[in-house]
């Protein structure tokens, strides 16, 4: 079955701390990873997306990972400020299945002063 | 910076009833989407249309819903006697070149 699961759920820092934010999928055949930041009541808004050859994209203060042997990806957020706090979700996209893209459940970020 | 549009924000249905949710994609986009996500729960992939018909469908988007590109400019979703369950987050997206999709702000509809 085509899963993306993320970890932890939630997470609450301090600002100006970094972060790390886990995702593994199962989807296949692949065709791309996509990380999204989603504040409460909005829409995804793209951070980054790597395909099959790309082990690392920047964003600014966010830096993802993909290791596509072991279906692992990874969001980093360096020195957090306090808009961060929204849900961050890793998405997957199949390949043959018209941009068809398979959530994963989100982990919920709290930048706290 | 163009984005996509949807309306309205908030919609307030009683169960049975017909609703029709709007989009305006991105002008020079091709490829169009819907998403629901219940509350508390994962964004879930509804449909995808290109070329005046739908390409994919997810088998939550049975003969209760159907899309519609009624002119150039709107993309719609229509779904016939709402349920309690269909109470959600509807988003649409719209992408040109492959990949990216950007995402509208959502319509909230509450069935009552």
């Amino acid at each position: 079955k085509n899963q993306v699961e993320q970890s932890p759920q939630s997470l609450i820092i301090l600002e100006g701390k970094n972060c790390t934010l886990q995702c593994n999928y199962t989807v296949s055949p692949f065709s791309n990873l996509r990380w999204y930041k989603q504040d409460t009541g909005r829409g995804p808004v793209s951070l980054t997306i790597m395909t099959f050859s790309e082990n690392t994209k920047s964003n600014g203060r966010y830096t993802a990972t993909l290791d596509a042997d072991t279906k692992q990806s990874s969001l980093h957020i360096t020195a957090s400020q306090l808009s961060d706090s929204a849900s961050y979700i890793c998405v997957v996209s199949r390949n043959n299945a018209g941009n068809m893209l398979t959530f994963g459940g989100g982990t919920r970020l709290m930048v706290k002063p | 910076e163009p984005e996509v549009t949807q309306t309205p924000s908030h919609q307030v249905t009683q169960m049975g009833q017909e609703v029709i949710l709007r989009c305006v994609p991105i002008s020079n986009h091709l490829y169009f989407y819907w998403y629901r996500q219940i509350l508390g729960q994962k964004v879930e992939f509804l449909v995808s249309f290109y070329n005046n018909e739908i390409s994919e469908k997810s088998e939550i988007f049975d003969d209760q819903f159907s899309v519609e590109r009624p002119d150039g400019s709107n993309f719609t979703l229509k779904i016939r006697s709402t349920k309690l369950e269909d109470s959600a987050m509807y988003f649409c997206a719209s992408n040109g070149a492959p990949y990216e999709q950007y995402f509208g702000p959502g319509t909230r509809l509450t069935v009552t």
